[in-house]
Parts: C-alpha cells; sequence; structure tokens
C-alpha cells in the first residue's frame, strides 16, 4: 500500500511527558501537513512542509509542539511536557504541491 | 482569521432524497476542498474546487463554488445509505494555510 502512514496508532502517556509521532507520505509528493482534530470538529492546520522546509509554522499550538521532516521525507511532531488537553487525533497528509491532500490513518493521543 | 461556517451541522434524510450542503467562509479563498470522513476514520477526498463557478460530480454527489458569494455547496442526489458520514469543507489561505469547517454529519435512512 503507498497510501500515507503514521505510526504509532495510538498512544497512550501522562501528563509531562514527551511524544513524538512519524508520518510517512506519498513518496512522490512533495508536501507534508499536520492537523490535529479533536472530537466533533474539522482538523485544525497547524504547521506544513514543501521538501524539507517547514513554510508555514505559525499555527502550531505551543512552543511545546515541533515538527521536522529532515531529509524531506518522512516527517515527526513532537511534543513536549503533554497536557490533558493534547488529547485528540493528529493527522498527517500530503499532496503534490496545491492537488488534494491525502491523509493517514491518525495517531490517537491520550494524556492521563 | 477565516471563518468556515457549514450547515446543516447535522442531516437525517431518507434514502432516495436530494438535499444541499452549504459552506461558507468569511475571507477570499482560491480553492475549495470538500472530504469525507466515516466514524473512527481519517478524510478522504472528493472535491478540488479551483474557480468561480466551478462544479463537479461524482456519482451522487456535486460540488460546485462561487467565489464571489464565498459559498460552496455539496448537492446529493437520491441518497443511499453508503453516503452516510461526516463531510467537512476546507478553504485554502495565502501562505498555504488550510482552514476546515466543523463537518456535516449526514445519516442516511433507509
Amino acid at each position: 500500500d503507498t497510501g500515507v502512514s503514521q505510526d504509532p496508532r495510538h498512544k497512550i502517556t501522562k501528563r509531562g511527558q514527551n511524544v513524538t509521532f512519524r508520518c510517512d507520505p506519498i513518496s512522490e509528493h512533495n508536501r507534508l501537513y499536520w492537523y490535529r482534530q479533536t472530537l466533533g470538529q474539522g482538523p485544525e492546520f497547524l504547521t506544513y512542509f514543501q521538501n524539507e522546509a517547514q513554510l508555514e509554522k505559525s499555527r502550531l499550538l505551543s512552543d511545546r509542539f515541533s515538527a521536522e521532516r529532515p531529509k524531506g521525507s518522512f516527517s515527526t511532531l513532537e511534543i513536549q511536557r503533554t497536557e490533558q488537553g493534547d488529547s485528540a487525533m493528529y493527522l498527517c497528509a500530503s499532496s503534490f504541491f496545491y492537488n488534494e491532500q491525502f491523509f493517514g490513518p491518525g495517531t490517537r493521543l491520550t494524556v492521563l | 482569521e477565516l471563518k468556515v461556517e457549514q450547515n446543516p451541522l447535522f442531516l437525517s434524510m431518507q434514502e432516495g432524497k436530494n438535499y444541499t450542503i452549504y459552506c461558507n467562509y468569511s475571507t477570499t479563498s482560491d480553492r475549495l476542498y470538500w472530504y469525507r470522513q466515516d466514524p473512527g476514520k481519517s478524510l478522504e477526498s472528493l472535491f478540488v474546487l479551483l474557480s468561480n463557478g466551478a462544479v463537479k460530480q461524482e456519482g451522487r454527489l456535486m460540488a460546485s463554488l462561487d467565489t464571489k458569494a464565498r459559498l460552496s455547496t455539496l448537492h446529493i442526489t437520491a441518497a443511499v445509505h453508503d453516503l452516510s458520514a461526516t463531510y467537512f469543507c476546507a478553504v485554502r489561505l495565502t501562505g498555504n494555510q488550510f482552514y476546515f469547517g466543523t463537518g456535516t454529519s449526514l445519516t442516511v435512512i433507509p
């Protein structure tokens, strides 16, 4: 399967711990996006990369959130010092420039 | 900040009926997207609308865009149970930021 993959699919952590999520986009796509989705809401845009460059990060939720895409392929999203309010589904998507985005299955984060 | 409003938020309709979902957005955008999300699943792209007056159709779904009115519609024709899902519209702003609506939860009743 050559779709967008995310790992892990579920993560349970204690408040204050750091977590890191990985996203592998569709190989020919140059853009990669991170979103957060809470129950009953639409996805909330966090950041995006074009190749290895992070071109928009002003909507990352706080300085506890950071993302990387070091070689222009997979990406990681890290949340430091997690809080209960960080509990959500974190979605990754990829696209070729402005074309439609293909979404991964998401990582569900639960902060206890 | 851009606001994207969908209505209705919840829609229950009988099989075979027609209905329209509306997506209004508050500032200029050059692209509008429609996605479908099944419960517990991720999002599936349905349509990308690029210009004023654009209309796209796939099966029982048809999407249109009026950039002057900042309005997109998703029309459902002769609904079937398989169309039950949550539908989101999303707009793209300068800087490649994307804003999604709150979604319309559609239930098609036999």
